[in-house]
């Protein structure tokens, strides 16, 4: 079985400060884990992904995300929140087996970025 | 590219009417997904194709949901007879398989269907 678990239903973070939206995951053997955005009225936008190697994954609109396999989490960061990140943003796992392609979402965090 | 499209944008219907929902892929990808988005269940995959077959239906609700693929552009998630605990968002995405590593490769979604049965 494999499960994402987005602790925060919503993330208040001031403008210009850092932002961080949680994930711990469960899954059989080694992970790969994602991060996605969704805008209001939007489909689900790829941010970054962790499949091996280095921890520190980069993404795409300032974003990172920390793969710390003890704590088996995923956090989702960026130094400094701009008001246009306001969104819903999921974490999924997909266990690293053949055969295996289903991703199992989390229930989202809305990030909510105040002027 | 213009990335994965869904029609209708919106769909509302009454209990027990035919829904048919309908799915592009971005071409080249090999990979096709059909979730389903509420608020009170989150987001759940219903079924995925790989080259035009099925291959997971495990999530799909029950008997009034079918869906098909009969090439490699085109998909339909159909519900017969529609219910009003269907009223969700549903997503098509789709995926590539670089030399063996599919799994490994991020999902791209389209817009979405939003479905209200009264």
């Amino acid at each position: 079985a494999q499960s994402v678990a987005q602790p925060e239903d919503q993330v208040n973070v001031a403008e210009g400060n850092p932002l961080t939206v949680k994930c711990t995951y469960s899954v059989s053997g080694n992970p790969y884990l994602f991060w996605y955005v969704q805008y209001p009225n939007r489909g689900l936008q790829f941010l970054l992904k962790y499949i091996t190697g280095d921890n520190l994954v980069k993404g795409s609109y300032g974003f990172e995300a920390e793969f710390n396999k003890s704590q088996t989490s995923f956090h989702l960061k960026k130094p400094s929140a701009l008001v246009s990140d306001s969104a819903l943003y999921f974490c999924a796992v997909r266990g690293a087996y053949y055969g295996n392609n289903r991703l199992a979402f989390g229930k989202g965090n809305q990030v909510v970025v105040i002027p | 590219d213009a990335g994965v499209i869904q029609s209708p944008r919106h769909e509302v219907t009454e209990m027990g009417q035919e829904v048919t929902l309908r799915c592009k892929p971005i071409s080249g990808h090999d990979y096709l997904f059909w979730y389903r988005q509420t608020m009170m269940r989150g987001l759940e995959l219903l079924i995925y194709f790989n080259n035009n077959v099925p291959i997971d239906d495990s999530g799909m609700p029950e008997d009034r949901f079918s869906a098909k693929m009969p090439n490699a552009s085109f998909s339909t998630l159909k519900i017969q007879p529609s219910e009003p605990r269907d009223s969700a968002v549903y997503f098509c995405a789709s995926s590539f398989n670089l030399a063996g590593r599919g799994r490994y490769n991020e999902q791209f979604f389209g817009p979405g269907t939003r479905l209200t049965v009264l």
